[in-house]
């Protein structure tokens, strides 16, 4: 067990919808990321949040936007969703005062879109 | 820009054999290297963390090596069981924090 946990754990949404997806890090844990893993495939950095403020971003278009809060917990949202968007959506989190040490993942939270 | 490999993609060996899973990174300017393991479905647990300024980590019967000037890392299993079966996954983390992740090789232990 890491501590991270996200919900829903899958979740189903047609072209076009939007969708939010929650993880909750342990406490004290001020820096989460979230990528995308595509089957097969490994994890695809999305972005970071350091204390509430995006400091990092991987090759995803603005559609993909995020939001960290003071409360450790964090989301991903994804507006105007495309069939390619289907994935299994990790968050990882890390502990306070720095980004460079050991990630802890959640389960994940895995998204169909038809 | 940081691309991670990792060979072989599948591999299957007998119980209690020992195993080398390899990573290899084409910008050896990294801050570190993870080593994960992923069962199906579900998230990455993370194994092994070698700083840049590291040679080798060891937990257990798994040993990491990193070799910067080559940009390779490999991953150093013992004495193998079934319970290791599992994808694993390297990761490099660059100094401005983003981390590129390899395709995972899928180990199958046989009982």
């Amino acid at each position: 067990e890491t501590g991270v946990t996200q919900s829903p754990t899958h979740l189903i949404k047609t072209r076009g919808q939007q969708v939010t997806l929650r993880c909750s890090s342990q406490s004290g844990h001020n820096t989460v990321s979230w990528y995308q893993q595509a089957l097969g495939q490994g994890p695809q950095f999305i972005f970071q949040y350091y204390r509430e403020e995006e400091n990092g971003r991987g090759n995803f278009p603005p559609r993909f936007s995020g939001l960290q809060f003071p409360n450790y917990s964090s989301e991903l949202n994804v507006n105007a969703l495309e069939l390619d968007d289907s994935a299994l959506y990790l968050c990882a989190s890390s502990l306070e005062g720095t980004s460079r040490e050991t990630q802890y993942f959640g389960p994940g939270t895995r998204l169909l879109v038809l | 820009k940081q691309e991670v490999t990792q060979i072989p993609a599948a591999l299957s060996v007998p119980e209690g054999e020992n195993l080398v899973l390899n990573c290899s990174f084409t910008d050896s300017a990294i801050y570190n290297l993870q080593w994960f393991r992923q069962d199906p479905g579900k998230g990455l647990t993370s194994l092994l963390l070698i700083q840049s300024s590291q040679r080798e980590q060891t937990s257990g019967r798994l040993n990491a090596s990193l070799d910067k000037s080559s940009g390779r890392s490999t991953l150093y299993i013992a004495a193998s069981q079934p319970g290791d079966s599992a994808t694993y996954l390297c990761a490099a983390r660059s100094w401005d924090d983003k981390i590129i992740f390899g395709k995972g090789t899928r180990l199958h232990i046989l009982p």
